[in-house]
């Protein structure tokens, strides 16, 4: 089992809709989760993270997570086709006895259609 | 922008040869981890460097080593470059090595050919 998964994709949304994607992880000690936002070519450029259960909210993206299911999700409002890209899932896990690292998953790709 | 600079930008180098790619972290961010993004995967953890020391390492070989300076900025080298080296080399800086919030520089596009 990955330790990270996500839907690879395409997923396609009309302008103005909700555009959600998901992920699920393995590892039920991780305490920090994070989306990053790729765009072709580019290197991931952060855009939330949410360490309690629950949602949080930053202008149009909110990031639910879910410990219990082990699942972290991102609800992008008003989709845009500059939100076109790849969106990754980051779970922050512990190396040694400090220190950590990002385990990613392979991305989900989405295309906003106008 | 996220103050994160990596160099080059791009490079191409032949099966076996050695390389070297650098990093300068974001002002007051004293760790950094190297990752390996492969074509329609995730980034990959290879390790990190807290104020000049190893401070984990991915499941990758002894070929692929690093350093980290004074001033914090960080090399990563590969040695007898494969073919299946060729990616999007990521350097990522934080603020401490116990901090999970972690931005990206523009990324070093390797191909071995």
């Amino acid at each position: 089992q990955k330790e990270v998964e996500q839907n690879s994709g395409p997923l396609s949304v009309p302008e103005g809709a909700i555009a959600s994607l998901n992920c699920t992880y393995s590892d039920r000690g991780s305490q920090s989760f994070f989306w990053y936002r790729q765009y072709s070519g580019k290197s991931p450029e952060l855009i939330m993270f949410i360490y309690s259960n629950g949602d949080k909210e930053d202008g149009r993206f909110t990031a639910q997570l879910n410990k219990a299911s082990q699942y972290v999700s991102l609800l992008i409002r008003d989709s845009q086709p500059s939100d076109s890209a790849t969106y990754l899932c980051a779970v922050n896990i512990l190396v040694r006895e400090y220190g950590n690292k990002l385990v990613f998953g392979a991305g989900t790709i989405l295309r906003v259609k106008s | 922008e996220t103050g994160v600079t990596q160099s080059p930008t791009h490079l191409i180098k032949t099966r076996g040869q050695q390389v070297t790619l650098r990093c300068s972290s974001q002002s007051g961010h004293n760790t950094v981890s190297w990752y390996q993004q492969a074509l329609g995967q995730g980034p990959q953890f290879i390790f990190q460097y807290y104020r000049e020391e190893e401070n984990g390492r991915g499941n990758f070989p002894p070929r692929f080593s690093g350093l980290q300076f004074p001033n914090y900025s960080s090399e990563l080298n590969v040695n007898a470059l494969e073919l299946d080296d060729s990616a999007l080399y990521l350097c990522a800086s934080s603020l401490g090595y116990s901090e999970a919030e972690a931005f990206f520089g523009q990324g070093t596009r390797l191909t071995v050919v």
